[in-house]
């Protein structure tokens, strides 16, 4: 079973609203959580990091104020996507990993966001 | 600078047949990790295989296996026997492990089984 689970698996919103996506770690306890964005045929890239209990470190181009991480608890992060535009859509995913080398990295499911 | 390099952005191949899909990757660390996932249309990512910096063995699970030549810098994933249902996304991905724990993706390959 699912050791990452990702919540909406799909969602659409109005263009100026904001919409929360939640990745739960299931079997473990994650202190940092990964967030990342695919463009349609494009590849993953990494958004953020999500730290428990401190501030996420976003990547270069990122918005911050636009893409709100918060990782309250050592099961939980969520991403918000604020004020959200047509070019906000896009497939969001998170990862979990339990140790720093190994095979050890563990995806939820994604997200589709679409904004109309 | 683009760590990780897929050059074959589409590839097709008949059933039962064996496909290698390319990968070349880029670090100055000395342990790191090499990763295969296939995405499906769904966008799930689903593991294939792992091959660490240190191991000294190719990496094999079940019809795949990593073609690791790390002077050469390159993990070929092999798929043999290929099915219909192999037909998706299929990245690269590398976990340098000092510094952060993230992956990093290769741009993707389009496998297309033909029967």
């Amino acid at each position: 079973g699912a050791v990452v689970s990702q919540h909406p698996s799909r969602v659409i919103c109005k263009s100026g609203t904001s919409v929360k996506i939640e990745c739960r770690s299931l079997d473990f306890q994650a202190t940092t959580m990964f967030w990342y964005r695919q463009f349609p045929k494009q590849s993953l890239m990494l958004m953020a990091t999500s730290n428990e209990g401190s501030k996420a470190t976003y990547e270069q181009g990122v918005e911050k104020d636009k893409f709100l991480i918060n990782h309250a608890s050592l099961t939980l992060s969520t991403l918000t996507v604020t004020s959200a535009h047509p070019e906000d859509s896009s497939f969001y995913i998170c990862s979990a990993s339990i140790a720093r080398t190994g095979n050890t990295i563990y995806f939820g499911e994604g997200s589709w966001l679409t904004v109309v | 600078a683009q760590k990780i390099t897929q050059t074959q952005p589409g590839m097709f191949v008949q059933e039962k047949e064996a496909v290698t899909l390319d990968c070349t990757y880029d670090t100055s660390d000395q342990s790191y990790g090499l990763f295969w996932y296939k995405q499906p249309s769904s966008g799930e990512m689903i593991f294939l295989i792992y091959q660490g910096s240190y191991d000294e063995q190719n990496a094999t699970e079940g019809r795949y296996s990593l073609n690791f030549q790390k002077a050469r810098k390159s993990a070929n994933l092999v798929i043999s026997a290929s099915q219909l249902g192999d037909s998706a996304m299929y990245f690269c991905a590398m976990r340098e492990h000092t510094g952060r724990r993230a992956l990093t993706f290769g741009s993707g390959t389009r496998l297309q089984v033909q029967p």
